[in-house]
């Protein structure tokens, strides 16, 4: 099975940066993903890791490391549109089941 | 064209009532999931069908009911309705191995049982 754990809730000022961290435990480790959420809305995928590293897509990167069981995300330059939900998941080797942290609530104040 | 679409997208009922859910597909993926978000935002996976069979299903109550007519297709049915059921219900798919985006997420279906 897995577990996830991220912060509840961070909150940050508009342009500035936000690292959101993402511990968990799997039994079958095939790659993780963080995707963003706005209220009301379904969850969009904004990136992957499935080798230990940063990966960089414009104003947001994410970081893996499978050893420590550990990702961030990171968010640079932060816009109001940035205020959602941010959700860690987990896929399974073995199934290909995506498992999902509770969410991390981003709230961005001018 | 919406890739994956969600009917009704709100739905108020009475405890005791059964209600269905449908989900459809147009991206020709094989796998389709259900998932349910709570009032904490929490998202858990209750059940997946990959090419009409079902290959996941969790600890999900047994008035919960999956049907898969066809890959584009997974409704769920859910019978003598509980107010614990109050929640949205996200629909997904896949499509086979291990694509590097996960999954594609219908818009949700926000069921309040009252």
């Amino acid at each position: 099975g897995q577990n996830i754990d991220q912060p509840t809730e961070m909150t940050a000022t508009e342009g500035a940066i936000v690292q959101i961290n993402c511990t968990y435990q799997t039994s079958g480790f095939n790659g993780l993903f963080w995707y963003q959420q706005h209220a009301g809305e379904a969850p969009t995928f904004l990136s992957y890791n499935v080798l230990d590293g940063l990966e960089e897509k414009g104003r947001f990167s994410s970081f893996l490391s499978r050893s420590k069981g550990y990702s961030y995300l990171l968010l640079k330059e932060l816009q109001m549109k940035d205020s959602a939900s941010y959700l860690c998941a987990v896929r399974d080797s073995n199934d290909y089941k995506l498992s999902f942290g509770a969410g991390t609530t981003v709230t961005v104040r001018a | 064209d919406t890739a994956v679409s969600q009917t009704p997208k709100y739905l108020v009922t009475q405890m005791g009532n059964d209600k269905s859910i449908k989900c459809e597909q147009n991206l020709g993926h094989d796998t389709m999931y259900w998932y349910k978000q709570d009032s904490k935002k929490f998202l858990k996976i209750m059940f997946s069908y990959n090419n009409k069979e079902l290959i996941i299903n969790e600890t999900v109550p047994n008035r919960f009911s999956p049907k898969s007519p066809d890959k584009a297709h997974l409704n769920l049915h859910i019978n003598s309705l509980e107010l614990g059921d109050s929640a949205v219900y996200f629909c997904a798919s896949s499509p086979p191995g291990e694509p590097n985006y996960g999954y594609t997420f219908g818009s949700g279906t926000r069921l309040t049982v009252v």
